[in-house]
């Protein structure tokens, strides 16, 4: 079965350094999600991605944050200058559509900053 | 502000019995209402999808239901397993953007 796939699994950076979180969404799919999780809180919304372009994003994504689909396969995102508050569990999602279309989850990147 | 509130917080119950938990919501406007199970350290994964129309969904052991007047939703888990222990996450989908809003979860323990 076609899963999302994720790299890498854990990163330990340090504060003020870049990031580059890595996710293969499903093949045929056309719509890519970057959510967050801190620990022991909600998941939260970052970006939707679609058509080579940014369709959703929400208040946490700030200039910090950049999304890239750099292939056709992979699915970048980017953290410029980390900051202690960055470090969270980082999940990528893809679908086959918008809507009521089901949303399948990579494994998810532990983003650790130190 | 969209809201998903779920309860309770967590629960334990023994293997073989049968557990409900609880969502309500405030999102609006509403477009579908999602139930997930997430293992610790992994990805969620979803077990029902409900839009407006539906009142009730099941996927096996899971059966969600949904009213969409007083913005409720359940998950009912029948004849439960030790891999059923998780974290439930009910996920509203709507607002403005459509995008998803996520509920705390609730964390199950099924003991043997």
């Amino acid at each position: 079965e076609p899963e999302v796939t994720q790299t890498p699994s854990h990163q330990v950076t340090q504060m003020g350094q870049e990031v580059i979180l890595r996710c293969v969404p499903i093949s045929n799919h056309l719509y890519f999600y970057w959510y967050r999780q801190i620990l022991g809180q909600k998941v939260e919304f970052l970006v939707s991605f679609y058509n080579n372009e940014i369709s959703e994003k929400s208040e946490i994504f700030d200039d910090q944050f950049s999304v890239e689909r750099p292939d056709g396969s992979n699915f970048t995102l980017k953290i410029r200058s980390t900051k202690l508050e960055d470090s969270a569990m980082y999940f990528c999602a893809s679908s086959l559509d918008s809507g009521q279309y089901e949303q399948y989850f990579g494994p998810g990147t532990r983003l650790t900053v130190t | 502000k969209n809201q998903v509130e779920q309860s309770p917080q967590s629960l334990i119950i023994l293997e073989g019995k049968n557990c409900t938990l609880q969502c309500n919501y405030t999102v609006s406007p509403f477009s579908n209402l999602r139930w997930y199970k997430q293992d610790t350290g992994r990805g969620p994964v979803s077990l029902t999808i409900m839009t407006f129309s539906e009142n009730t969904k099941s996927n096996g052991r899971y059966t969600a239901t949904l009213d969409a007047d007083t913005k409720q939703s359940s998950l009912h888990i029948t004849a439960s397993q030790l891999s059923d222990s998780a974290s439930y996450i009910c996920v509203v989908s709507g607002g403005l953007r459509s995008t998803l809003t996520f509920g705390k979860g609730t964390m199950l323990l099924v003991s043997p």
